[in-house]
Formats: C-alpha cells, sequence, structure tokens
C-alpha cells in the first residue's frame, strides 16, 4: 500500500540552527500539504502545493520558515533559524487532485525539539 | 469563523462496548466536509470518515459512524464494539469549499483509552 514518507523521524536542534524536512507524498498525488502539530493541539496548516505552486501559505512564518517542491513530487520544509516554540511535529499528507473532497493521506511525522 | 470543537480532552471506554466523541463545529459556509482522524501513539493521523454538509444520510465505515446533527453543528463519531487497539488520539476536522475543500481546520483532540 502505498503511503507518505517523511524523514528524519526525529530531529533534536539547538535554537538558531537550521534544520529541514522532506516529505515523499504518494505518487500520483499533486497536493501536498504541511501541517505543523504542537503538542496538546490539533494539526495546523502551514503551506499547500499544488504541483510545483504554493496554493496557500498564509500560515508559514515567512521570516524564518521556506517550503519548496521543485518538480511537483517531494517537498522540503526548512526551518532556519529555529526557536524553541518550533518544538512540535511536523506532518506531511498528499492528496489526488485539488478540486471537491479528497481524502488526505498522511506520512509519520518529524518530531522536532529545539533546545 | 471556522472552528471545530472537542470537548472531551479523554475518554474511557471498555472492550467491546461502543463509545460516542462529541465534535461540534461553527462555520457560515453551506458546504463543507467533517472528518475524523486517528493519531496513534507513533504519529500518524489515520483517516476514518467523512461526512458532507448535503449529505442526507449518515456516514459509515465499518465500525465507525458519524452522528450528523446538522441544525446543531454537531458531528459526532461513535465506535461500535471498541477494541484495545482503538486507544488514540480522536481528531475531528473540518474543510469548505471557499477554499476547494482542501484546508482541514482541526480540533484539540481527544484522548481514547480502551481498557480490557
Amino acid at each position: 500500500e502505498a503511503e507518505v514518507a517523511q524523514s528524519p523521524r526525529y530531529k533534536i536542534t539547538e535554537k538558531s540552527q537550521a534544520v529541514a524536512f522532506w516529505c515523499d507524498p504518494i505518487s500520483g498525488h499533486a497536493t501536498l500539504y504541511w501541517y505543523r502539530q504542537i503538542l496538546g493541539q490539533g494539526p495546523e496548516l502551514l503551506v499547500q502545493f499544488q504541483d510545483e505552486s504554493v496554493v496557500d501559505d498564509s500560515q508559514l512564518p515567512k521570516d524564518r520558515f521556506s517550503a519548496e517542491r521543485l518538480k511537483g513530487v517531494d517537498s522540503t520544509l526548512k526551518i532556519q533559524p529555529a526557536e524553541l516554540g518550533d518544538s512540535a511535529m511536523y506532518l506531511c499528507a498528499s492528496s489526488r487532485t485539488s478540486g471537491g473532497v479528497n481524502e488526505q493521506f498522511f506520512g509519520p511525522g518529524t518530531r522536532l525539539t529545539v533546545l | 469563523a471556522q472552528k471545530i470543537t472537542q470537548t472531551q480532552p479523554g475518554m474511557f471506554v471498555q472492550e467491546k462496548e461502543a463509545v460516542t466523541l462529541d465534535c461540534t463545529y461553527d462555520t457560515s459556509d453551506p458546504s463543507y466536509g467533517l472528518f475524523w482522524y486517528k493519531q496513534p501513539s507513533s504519529g500518524e493521523m489515520i483517516f476514518l470518515i467523512y461526512q458532507g454538509s448535503y449529505d442526507q444520510q449518515n456516514a459509515t465505515e465499518g465500525r465507525y459512524s458519524l452522528n450528523f446533527q446538522k441544525a446543531r453543528k454537531s458531528a459526532n463519531l461513535v465506535i461500535s464494539a471498541s477494541q484495545l487497539g482503538d486507544s488514540a488520539m480522536y481528531f475531528c476536522a473540518m474543510s469548505h469549499m471557499n477554499t476547494g475543500f482542501q484546508k482541514l481546520v482541526f480540533g484539540t483532540g481527544t484522548r481514547l483509552l480502551v481498557s480490557p
């Protein structure tokens, strides 16, 4: 069964360092999402891609966060510099198309701890 | 404002019993979808069930059913015949036509513990 892949699964870094997370969506899924889930809360959308284009990045802290999906397949989310408040689970999800209701399939997530 | 409220931080149920997890929502968009996801301790979000705002019948998927009461703006998840493997966090989420049904807004979740 096809799955969304994410790496690393866990990342510990010191504040002010740069970190990067990678996501490989299910093959053929045009829409890719990055969510941040702070402990005790539900996931919050950071950025949505349709193929290689950003559709929604309204909640992405653009002063320190960046995301790209250059070839419309896999994606990288970067934080530079990391802050203590960035400690969270970062979830990647993908869905088939951008129209209508599509189930989003989630990856296992990257758990980030900033010291 | 679009908001999902899950008022039960934790729920306990005995194996083989049924349990209802509450979800209420707030939206001014007449066209929306409601989702339930399960998040085990391993972290991934697992899709359970979907209900569209115009669906006439309550959604069912195996042991999961969604008790959709549109006038009350509630979309409670019912799990029948609970199993030990059902122990997890459960999130209610909503999407809207004005975002192309793409952006999911999640509640804060309910932790379910199934005891033997």
